[in-house]
């Protein structure tokens, strides 16, 4: 059975350094094709895309934040970890990972097929 | 553009049917994918491809493009479908990455 599980910190400060983890299960982040990816949807109810790690460590960012997002995985305890530096309170919201297969460098396609319950990030 | 709209907001009498619409220039040549996502659950995906409803996805979610316009459709819409219903797609313009829209929140009255 195929898992995905956010974690993360209670509220983060402004200016601080949000840290996310996305722990999954039912399959391993080196199995050829793998990707995972971090969304987030923000109080204006938009979702945006973030960032994208592949099976052999290539990483992909969204352009408009790219400068302040790094993603990261370890692959022997299946867990994916986002970064996201000075935080701002537009960047409370929702924070998701989910997998795709095939090409990476899309972001959202190929289709997202599993999905994490989310972890809500607030910026105080 | 590369982008992908979507009414913010539709409403479904139960048991009827809705279509909610995503329009972009990309749907011309790629069809979009659709999401489903409810507060504290994780989203899922209901449609893909040409009309694929991945395992577990009643019946009642189908989907279709025509021009530049992808729908998905819920026939006898439930309870249970109310949610919000973000589409995706490839971006058309030879970008890598792929589109995301705004949203649609479906309410079944």
């Amino acid at each position: 059975q195929v898992t995905l599980r956010e974690s993360g910190p209670a509220p983060v400060k402004s200016t601080e350094t949000l840290t996310l983890t996305c722990s999954v299960s039912g399959f391993s982040l080196n199995t050829d094709g793998m990707c995972v990816s971090w969304l987030r949807r923000t109080p204006g109810k938009a979702l945006q895309w973030l960032a994208v790690i592949d099976y052999k460590d290539k990483k992909f960012y969204n352009p408009s934040l790219q400068t302040r997002l790094s993603i990261a995985k370890d692959a022997s305890r299946s867990q994916v970890v986002l970064t996201l530096t000075d935080m701002d309170p537009i960047d409370a919201g929702t924070y998701f990972c989910a997998r795709t297969m095939g090409y990476c460098a899309g972001g959202v396609w190929p289709p997202l097929d599993y999905w994490g319950q989310g972890i809500p990030v607030i910026v105080s | 553009s590369s982008e992908l709209t979507q009414d913010p907001d539709v409403s479904v009498v139960l048991g009827q049917t809705v279509r909610i619409t995503c329009q972009g220039d990309s749907l011309r040549k790629f069809r979009a994918s659709w999401y489903q996502l409810k507060p504290g659950q994780a989203p899922i995906l209901v449609l893909y491809g040409k009309n694929v409803r991945p395992s577990g996805i009643p019946d009642r979610f189908s989907g279709s493009t025509s021009g530049n316009t992808g729908s998905l459709t819920i026939t006898a819409a439930q309870a249970e479908d109310e949610a919000d219903y973000f589409c995706s797609s490839r971006d058309g313009s030879g970008k890598e990455l792929g589109l995301l829209g705004g949203g649609t929140r479906v309410s079944v009255l």
